[in-house]
């Protein structure tokens, strides 16, 4: 069975670092491609960027390019997502998804909430 | 680039209902394109890729068409599991996602 499993919530406050994580199993992890998707508060989905762990190609929105870092460690088949300064306005839902053979993103993570505040 | 545009925003459906839901792409999209259910508090769920192919597993009540610029979702008989958001989404060759606002199906 296809799982993308995420880390837990986090509180941050501004200025602070984070790498949220995304490990997935029942799938050969090095040959499908893992999106990020932002959920802010009462809004809709917003893919943030894309990887492929076979070789760590990455492709990121424009909105988000320098904002986040998107990475892997195919040795236990984790993808992260992290941020180096937060800000308030990082609020929000975190998915992962796989990126299945039809490209559409088959498989969801359960989502990890990340609240930045002071 | 693409913008994805959906109608309506919301709307107020009976269970047994038969609902439709717009998606219109800035230009030609070729059939890229899938529908995502959002139930409160949970994950998307993929339901339909390639314009009209069902994912596995997807309730046949649900189907998708259209082609060129224009697409639809429609679900013919509403179930009380189907009160949800519902997303569009276009993906590009080069691997760019991009939603469309989302339609909210909430009970009449």
């Amino acid at each position: 069975e296809v799982q993308l499993v995420q880390s837990g919530a986090e509180v941050k406050k501004p200025g602070e670092s984070l790498k949220i994580s995304c490990k997935g199993s029942g799938y050969r992890f090095t040959a499908y491609w893992i999106a990020w998707v932002r959920q802010m508060p009462g809004k809709g989905l917003e893919w943030m960027g894309t990887i492929y762990p076979g070789d760590s190609d990455t492709r990121y929105c424009p909105s988000f390019q320098g904002q986040v870092t998107i990475s892997v460690d195919n040795s236990i088949s984790t993808a992260y997502l992290q941020w180096s300064s937060l800000k308030a306005s990082d609020t929000a839902m975190y998915y992962c998804a796989r990126q299945g053979g039809s490209g559409t993103l088959d498989y969801w993570g359960q989502g990890t909430l990340v609240t930045v505040s002071s | 680039d693409i913008q994805m545009t959906q109608s309506p925003s919301s709307l107020s459906a009976s269970v047994g209902d038969r609902v439709t839901i717009t998606c219109r792409a800035s230009q030609g999209i070729s059939n890229s394109l899938a529908w995502y259910q959002q139930q409160p508090g949970k994950a998307p769920r993929l339901l339909v890729y390639g314009a009209s192919s069902l994912q596995s597993g997807v309730p046949s009540r649900f189907s998708g068409s259209g082609s060129g610029t224009d697409y639809t979702l429609t679900i013919s008989s509403l179930q009380p599991e189907d009160f949800a958001t519902y997303y569009c989404q276009h993906y590009s060759g080069t691997l760019i996602f991009t939603f469309g606002p989302g339609t909210k199906v909430d009970i009449k």
